[in-house]
């Protein structure tokens, strides 16, 4: 039983780039979540997609934006890249079905680093 | 303000010991959901427990434990009788009815010696 896989594992990537980060949810799976993780905190919600559409947003800006398909995966973007954009992206899959008390499934996470 | 702070940033034990996590959170909701999450060096951050906010019944799984609190909210984690294993990130999150997102505390690392 697959569980979350994102791709690239790190990159590295100079200020002003843009960057697309990958997640292939858990078999099964409908939901797709995206969080950021800057070094020693807690992770914080970028953005969740169902049905192919964002079914809601944390507090990040447009440049952030995602995309989801008919097979579920999903994609993360972030254009004009800051150096405060440098942090573990992780990717969490669930089950639309089970709500908000869904456990999310996290995969290993993309270690973005900005120069 | 919703909010959840996990007061201790590291914890250093020596393995057989217990290991008790705190986490303190604050929501103006009467229906929400409280988790702990474990984050191993390799990134995954791997569920552990959940807990309603109707629901104050404290139980034990295996070597883990919890004890949630309506009245303080609170809503600490204890691993019984540590193992080297047990060493990583534990992070407490908390979810709102209707509501998608997970909010994290900061964080305790717990670190278990042979």
């Amino acid at each position: 039983d697959a569980g979350v896989t994102q791709s690239p594992t790190h990159l590295i990537k100079t200020r002003g780039q843009q960057v697309t980060l990958r997640c292939s949810p858990k078999s099964g799976h409908d939901t797709v979540s995206w969080y950021q993780q800057a070094l020693g905190q807690g992770p914080q919600f970028i953005f969740q997609y169902y049905e192919e559409e964002e079914r809601q947003r944390g507090n990040f800006p447009d440049r952030f934006s995602g995309h989801q398909f008919p097979n579920y995966s999903s994609e993360l973007n972030v254009n004009a890249l800051l150096l405060g954009d440098s942090a573990l992206y992780l990717c969490a899959s669930s089950l639309a079905w089970a709500g908000e008390t869904s456990p999310l499934h996290f995969g290993n996470g993309t270690r973005l680093t900005v120069t | 303000a919703q909010k959840v702070t996990q007061a201790q940033t590291e914890i250093s034990v020596v393995e057989k010991e217990d290991v008790t996590l705190d986490c303190v959170y604050e929501t103006r909701d009467t229906t929400y959901y409280l988790f702990w999450y474990k984050q191993p060096p390799s990134g995954e951050l791997v569920f552990l427990i959940r807990r309603n906010s109707f629901d104050e019944q404290n139980e034990i799984s295996g070597r883990y434990s919890w004890n949630f609190q309506k009245s303080t909210s609170s809503f600490n984690f204890t691993i019984t009788a540590s193992q080297v294993v047990d060493s990583a990130v534990y992070f407490c999150a908390l979810s709102w009815y209707n509501d998608y997102k997970l909010s994290f505390g900061a964080g305790t690392t717990v670190t278990v010696r042979a």
